[in-house]
């Protein structure tokens, strides 16, 4: 099973700076990655799939990069609806796994 | 739209079965482009995936529940459905049922509000 590292658990930063957010496989692959955001109370949503493609409706301030055991979300500049809990998932290799999250706060 | 609705019992003993639907509306789980999944969501935790279908009846399980877990589909009713035998308050979370992105099994674009099933006696 590929283990997904997020890190770091939680990011405090304020509207209009630059997040970075990291997840780490513990087995190399090159695509099938993808990024979700989620609210309190509600599902997640997909923002990022094959490792750099945005979903449908996905601001551009939202990128994905990366390859090998090292991928990164990227929020050029923070808008106030931004915070929340993102997560990464991979299925390159079965089975489907989860990342534990990285919480983005208001500072 | 797509949307998707999760329906079953919100209360589940111990060893028992664990029974969730999932209803698709505007759209059809018959389309050869997708596949279907469940996730779930323990309180304060990450997601999980549990297992994915196919319209075919293909299917795809975590290994870590494969023991216990069956996915199917009823095209005629536009749904698909997950069984979870034996559950203990391990398996206490909030159950999704999602389409996956079209042409393979891998991200999930589509996604229901989410059942909470509370394992308890």
């Amino acid at each position: 099973e590929t283990v997904l590292t997020q890190s770091p658990a939680t990011l405090s930063l304020s509207p209009g700076e630059r997040a970075t957010l990291s997840c780490r496989a513990s087995q190399s692959f090159s695509n099938h990655l993808a990024w979700y955001q989620q609210k309190p109370g509600q599902p997640p949503r997909l923002l990022i799939y094959d490792v750099s493609n945005r979903a449908t409706g996905v601001p551009a301030r939202f990128s994905g990069s990366g390859s090998g055991t090292d991928f990164t979300l990227t929020i050029s500049s923070l808008e106030p609806e931004d915070f929340a809990v993102y997560y990464c998932q991979q299925r390159s290799n079965w089975p489907l796994t989860f990342g534990g999250g990285t919480k983005v706060e208001i500072k | 739209q797509l949307q998707l609705q999760e329906s079953g019992p919100g209360l589940v003993k111990p060893s028992e079965t664990l029974s969730l639907t999932c209803t698709v509306s505007g759209g059809s789980v018959s389309s050869g482009s997708y596949y279907w999944g469940w996730i779930r969501q323990p309180p304060g935790t990450g997601q999980e995936w549990i297992g994915t279908i196919y319209y075919s009846g293909s299917t795809y399980y975590n290994p870590s529940l494969k023991s216990r877990v069956a996915i199917s589909v009823d095209t005629s009713k536009n749904q698909f459905s997950l069984k979870l035998t034996s559950v203990t308050a391990a398996d206490t979370a909030v159950y999704y049922c999602a389409r996956h992105l079209a042409g393979a099994p891998r991200s999930f674009d589509y996604w229901g509000q989410g059942t909470l099933v509370t394992v308890s006696s």
